[in-house]
């Protein structure tokens, strides 16, 4: 167990449609990184925060948004659902000593 | 930029034989390396990390990388390959502002 909580683990939806993913970071952890992962293709960077702001953002579209609470977990917001969206999504805390990034199980998201 | 190359999709080992998987990066500054494992429909588990040190760093499941500093790599290395390592491996490094980039992933193949 990572210590790493996202919900839902599944989600099926319709194109156009719109979802929230969630993400609890690793106790003690402020950093929470998200990433896509679609079939037959390595894991994409979207967007970085740190203790409520933004660090690094990726390869974002402008569909999506994310933000950290001041609780420290994350959302991302999917919009506009395309087939295309249909993907795993990870979210990761990272230790902010090392560096280690905890990963959660994935929501995987299904567009019909 | 920072960036991350695994130049190899998938490479295939026979069980007991010695592996590597191939990582170079590129970053600025002093450069913090992993190695990430996936199991099917799993998060991302850490295998290992070099900060700073002895270039040889050992990790989880008997899994050892060497850092090469003038050639930027960080191989992954195993000295007898089991089937159970039969898994997806990705390389990561973390660069400023604590952004971490992975590489596209190598699928490991333990052939029995």
């Amino acid at each position: 167990d990572s210590g790493v909580t996202q919900t839902p683990k599944h989600l099926i939806t319709a194109t156009g449609q719109r979802v929230t993913l969630r993400c609890s970071p690793r106790s003690g952890d402020l950093s929470v990184y998200w990433y896509q992962q679609s079939l037959d293709q390595g894991l994409q960077f979207l967007i970085q925060y740190y203790n409520g702001e933004e660090r690094a953002k990726g390869n974002i579209l402008e569909r999506f948004s994310a933000q950290q609470f001041p609780d420290l977990h994350s959302e991302l917001n999917l919009s506009s659902l395309e087939l295309g969206d249909s993907a795993l999504y990870f979210c990761a805390s990272g230790d902010r000593a090392t560096g280690e990034l905890f990963f959660g199980e994935g929501s995987r998201l299904t567009v019909l | 930029a920072q960036s991350v190359a695994q130049p190899e999709d998938q490479v295939n080992v026979a069980e007991g034989n010695p592996l590597t998987v191939k990582c170079t990066y590129s970053v600025s500054g002093n450069p913090y390396l992993f190695w990430y494992v996936q199991y099917p429909n799993r998060g991302l588990q850490f295998l290992l990390k070099y900060i700073t040190g002895d270039n040889l760093v050992k990790g989880s499941y008997g899994f050892e990388a060497e850092f090469n500093k003038s050639q930027t790599s960080f191989h992954l290395k195993k000295p007898s390959a089991l089937v159970s390592d039969s898994a997806l491996y990705f390389c990561a490094v973390r660069g400023g502002y604590q952004k971490v980039t992975f590489g596209t992933g190598t699928k490991l193949q333990v052939i029995p």
